[in-house]
């Protein structure tokens, strides 16, 4: 266990419908960071947080928002999706945006499926 | 032109061989280099982090970086079945771009009996 907790593991569900991905850092970690990783494209930046305030943005569609809550938690929504949104959504944590010094701690993912 | 580019595999080697893994970048700003392993229906987990050119060593594993040449290159020594996985180059700036990591697509390892 990583200490990264991300729910749901798996998700399907239809064109056009909106989701929630929901991530719990690691104890202490202040950073959160999203990614989506699919077959072609490997490991995509989408957004970063610290500490509740957007941080970085990476390639992160229109339909796609996130947020940090005071309790560090953040939530990634994704809406009107379509069929190539279907992905490995992970959730990823660090103490501070210039810690790097062991990486990111990355959760188990969820899987996205939109059929 | 993607920024880190790698090998997506599969590599197949014999148990014990050894194993080199490798990326190239082209952004010259990339100061930090790391190496991730993931396991199949896993998030990556990191096995090693350097800065400066030149080699780091950790048990089985060495991690190279020639920055000269915008190469980066993992070395796993007697490898075995439980190394088999896909490995995942990532690097970042050392200031700026949100401390954001790049992924290369990652390499699948496959260690057989």
């Amino acid at each position: 266990d990583s200490g990264v907790t991300q729910t749901p593991k798996h998700l399907i569900t239809a064109t056009g419908q909106r989701v929630t991905l929901r991530c719990s850092p690691r104890s202490g970690d202040l950073s959160v960071y999203w990614y989506q990783q699919s077959l072609d494209q490997g490991l995509q930046f989408l957004i970063q947080y610290y500490n509740g305030e957007e941080r970085a943005k990476g390639n992160i569609l229109e339909r796609f928002s996130a947020q940090q809550f005071p309790d560090l938690h953040s939530e990634l929504n994704l809406s009107s999706l379509e069929l190539g949104d279907s992905a490995l959504y992970f959730c990823a944590s660090s103490a501070t945006p210039g810690d790097l010094s062991y990486g990111y701690t990355f959760g188990s993912g969820t899987r996205l499926t939109v059929v | 032109q993607k920024e880190v580019e790698q090998d997506p595999g599969p590599l197949s080697v014999p148990e014990g061989a050894i194993v080199s893994l490798n990326c190239t970048y082209s952004n010259s700003a990339f100061q930090y280099f790391m190496w991730y392993r993931q396991y199949s229906r896993k998030g990556p987990e990191l096995l090693m982090y350097t800065y400066s050119s030149g080699n780091k060593e950790d048990g089985r594993f060495t991690a190279q970086v020639d920055k000269s040449s915008k190469y980066i290159s993992l070395f796993i020594r007697d490898s075995q079945p439980s190394d088999s996985a896909t490995y995942l180059c990532a690097m970042r700036r050392f200031t700026g771009g949100g401390n954001k990591l790049t992924f290369g697509t990652g390499t699948q390892l496959k260690v057989e009996l």
